[in-house]
């Protein structure tokens, strides 16, 4: 079964860092590029960064570019986003979700989606 | 503000019809493929039609999904009280470089 799983939410000080993790299975990790999407309490989905399988290609939401970096280590078939200077507007549920070719394309669409990690910036 | 407009909300009773609406421009739903995902209360989003129209294995065939110019919409027939979620629309925009979703479309089974 093709899974993502995502860890490393929690509460953090406006200004300060948090990285997330997605654990993939059930799939080649490194043939599948993957995206991170956020959802704030009680709004709607906001795509905000994705990286192609080879790691090579990066690409981010103009609201989180240059604060967020996006990274994957395919032996560990794992994918990160490393956040900092965070911002109360970074509040979200975060999730990861797997895209349906290589390289980041227009025509891909995002299956499955993980059940996602809540981060809270807040003092 | 979403880049693509889905009304805030939708119903119908049971066995109805009903269509949620999705409107862009030519940078989003004018030159890319439109996908639709399903959230369930207290769940993840999960795919339920993709380029367009089709419709991933084990999604029912009441879901159908259409594009015309800087429009799509998701119709679903035969409407059942598990199908009360919210839908949302998304695409690629070639101006923004980068995946835009729509803001969700609330739909309740009376």
């Amino acid at each position: 079964e093709v899974k993502v799983l995502e860890s490393g939410g929690g509460l953090v000080q406006p200004g300060g860092s948090l990285r997330l993790s997605c654990a993939a299975s059930g799939f080649t990790f490194s043939s599948y590029a993957m995206s991170w999407v956020r959802q704030t309490p009680g709004k709607g989905l906001e795509w905000v960064s994705a990286i192609s399988g080879s790691g090579s290609t990066t690409k981010y939401a103009d609201s989180v570019k240059g604060r967020f970096t996006i990274s994957r280590d395919n032996s560990k078939n794992t994918l990160y986003l490393q956040m900092s200077t965070l911002r109360a507007e970074d509040t979200a549920v975060y999730y990861c979700a797997k895209e349906t070719d290589i390289v980041v394309v227009p025509a891909n669409w995002f299956d499955p989606w993980g059940q996602g990690t809540l981060v809270t910036v807040s003092s | 503000q979403s880049v693509l407009a889905q009304p805030p909300s939708a119903s119908g009773t049971p066995g109805q019809r009903v269509t949620i609406s999705c409107s862009g421009s030519n940078s989003n739903i004018g030159s890319n493929f439109i996908n639709w995902y399903q959230q369930l209360p207290g769940t993840a989003p999960k795919l339920v039609i993709y380029s367009n129209s089709q419709r991933p294995s084990g999604v029912p065939d009441r879901f159908s999904g259409s594009k015309s110019g800087t429009s799509a919409s998701l119709a679903i027939s035969g409407l059942q009280s598990e199908d009360e979620a919210d839908y949302y629309c998304a695409t690629w925009d070639d101006s923004l470089n980068g995946r835009v979703f729509g803001g969700g479309t609330k739909l309740t089974v009376l």
